[in-house]
């Protein structure tokens, strides 16, 4: 149980292009979905929060407009790397989580983003 | 401030050597879950164990075992005969009751068990 499956798992694209990546819950709920991007070797960072039906919560230095995130239901979670640059390349990491069931975050596989 | 603290940064052993991690929190709230992870090189991190304020019993799951200490906000993890695929980065993480159980995690120890 408590799997979370993220697509895709590698994307490389040119500069300006936009990228969308997905994170869903695949055998439970997620009432909120968090979204993370890791440098290498580094901790993991923050980007935003979101709640199913709510505008997402982003972190202090986080663009908005950059980093599109939709949570449409209930076991989707969306992000969308706009007029994405070379400086976006990253490792990007979606967790889910059941508020119900307790407080532990379950995260997906994460997605290699690089950008040409 | 560093609600997380993992001071090792980098750890070697060699197989069937026990080895402890060490984590340090840092909080107000009396409410609070701590957590620990494992990531392989695949990236993936993979949840080994949730801890709530209230429960400082010690936990053991196979050769993997946690020492919650409150007094000094300590949240150990140790593995007692290490195998080459324990081999990943592990991270602890402080979930507080009043802040949205937002994680804060720590910068994380890589840990390498050697043949």
């Amino acid at each position: 149980g408590a799997v979370v499956s993220q697509h895709p798992s590698w994307v490389i694209c040119k500069s300006g292009t936009s990228v969308k990546i997905e994170c869903r819950s695949l055998d439970f709920q997620a009432t909120t979905m968090f979204w993370y991007r890791q440098f290498p070797k580094q901790s993991l960072m923050l980007m935003a929060t979101s709640n199913e039906g709510s505008k997402a919560t982003y972190e202090q230095g986080v663009e908005k407009d950059k980093f599109l995130i939709n949570h449409a239901s209930l076991t989707l979670s969306t992000l969308t790397v706009t007029s994405a640059h070379p400086e976006d390349s990253s490792f990007y990491i979606c967790s889910a989580q059941d508020r119900g069931k307790g407080e532990t975050q379950y995260f997906g596989p994460g997605t290699r983003l690089l950008v040409l | 401030a560093q609600k997380v603290t993992q001071a090792q940064t980098e750890i070697s052993v060699v197989e069937k050597e026990d080895v402890t991690l060490d984590c340090v929190y840092e909080t107000r709230d009396t409410t609070y879950y701590l957590f620990w992870y494992k990531q392989p090189p695949s990236g993936e991190l993979v949840f080994l164990i949730r801890r709530n304020s209230f429960d400082e019993q010690n936990e053991i799951s196979g050769r993997y075992s946690w020492n919650f200490q409150k007094s000094t906000s300590s949240f150990n993890f140790t593995i007692t005969a290490s195998q080459v695929v324990d081999s990943a980065v592990y991270f602890c993480a402080l979930s507080e009751l009043n802040t949205g159980n937002q994680f804060y995690f720590g910068t994380g120890t890589s840990l390498t068990v050697i043949p």
